[in-house]
């Protein structure tokens, strides 16, 4: 299993400035996913996060708006650019460990709030 | 595109009732997952099957998956307050490593 948390926890920001969001896994993982969730609704993909190289970015989202870092194995940054109050939502990160399952563990996610 | 259908969407009980969720994927799925996710808090993997027609119990959850693998379901016998949440189901997606997830069904049980 994984141990991941991710900071802040919440933030509330003003239309036009950007936050980024920071997430750190207790041991090395070779796959780190964005998600974005609407309350009440499900996992939206933004991308995924690659070690060393540009980020994979989901059909709807791009590196300008959402760049991603992933400088090792075991951290990863999402940075939401000039925010508009569409940007409000819950972004989650979540790991794939390596050995053939599937099963993501969640990092406790960021609530994010654009006035 | 590839989706992953789940219903039904809410689903509210008296507690002691069954409860099931029905998961279904417009193409095969090489496994199938679900997750739970209690409200305010993060998605949680419950299980993971993998074989045609498999069949998994985690106490009073029982999971199954298609023996056409694009099919699943969650069963909950006799809810308990503590099954509250939202319940997702999620495969692979093709042509990558991501995870594909469903809308979820939200349970809720009255006491």
């Amino acid at each position: 299993s994984a141990v991941i948390s991710q900071k802040p926890s919440r933030d509330i920001c003003q239309r036009g400035t950007s936050l980024t969001i920071q997430c750190q896994v207790d041991s090395q993982v070779t796959m780190m996913f964005w998600y974005r969730q609407q309350p009440g609704q499900s996992l939206t993909l933004i991308a995924t996060a690659n070690q060393g190289s540009e980020a994979t970015y989901e059909s709807g989202f791009v590196i300008d708006k959402f760049p991603i870092s992933r400088p090792n194995l075991t951290f990863s940054t999402l940075t939401v650019s000039n925010m508009s109050p569409e940007d409000s939502s819950i972004y989650l990160c979540s790991v794939e460990m390596a050995g053939g399952s599937n099963e993501q563990f969640f990092g406790p996610g960021t609530r994010l709030t654009v006035l | 595109g590839q989706q992953v259908m789940q219903i039904p969407q809410y689903q509210h009980v008296q507690e002691g009732e069954d409860f099931t969720t029905y998961c279904n994927s417009s193409t095969t799925l090489s496994n199938i997952q679900w997750y739970k996710q209690r409200p305010g808090g993060h998605p949680v993997f419950l299980i993971q099957l993998v074989k045609s027609g498999e069949v998994k119990k985690q106490k009073r959850l029982t999971f199954q998956f298609g023996e056409a693998k694009k099919n699943s379901s969650l069963h909950i016998t006799a809810t308990q307050t503590t099954d509250v949440g939202t319940y997702f189901c999620a495969g692979p997606g093709t042509g990558g490593f991501k995870t594909i997830f469903g809308a979820g069904t939200r349970l809720f049980v009255k006491a």
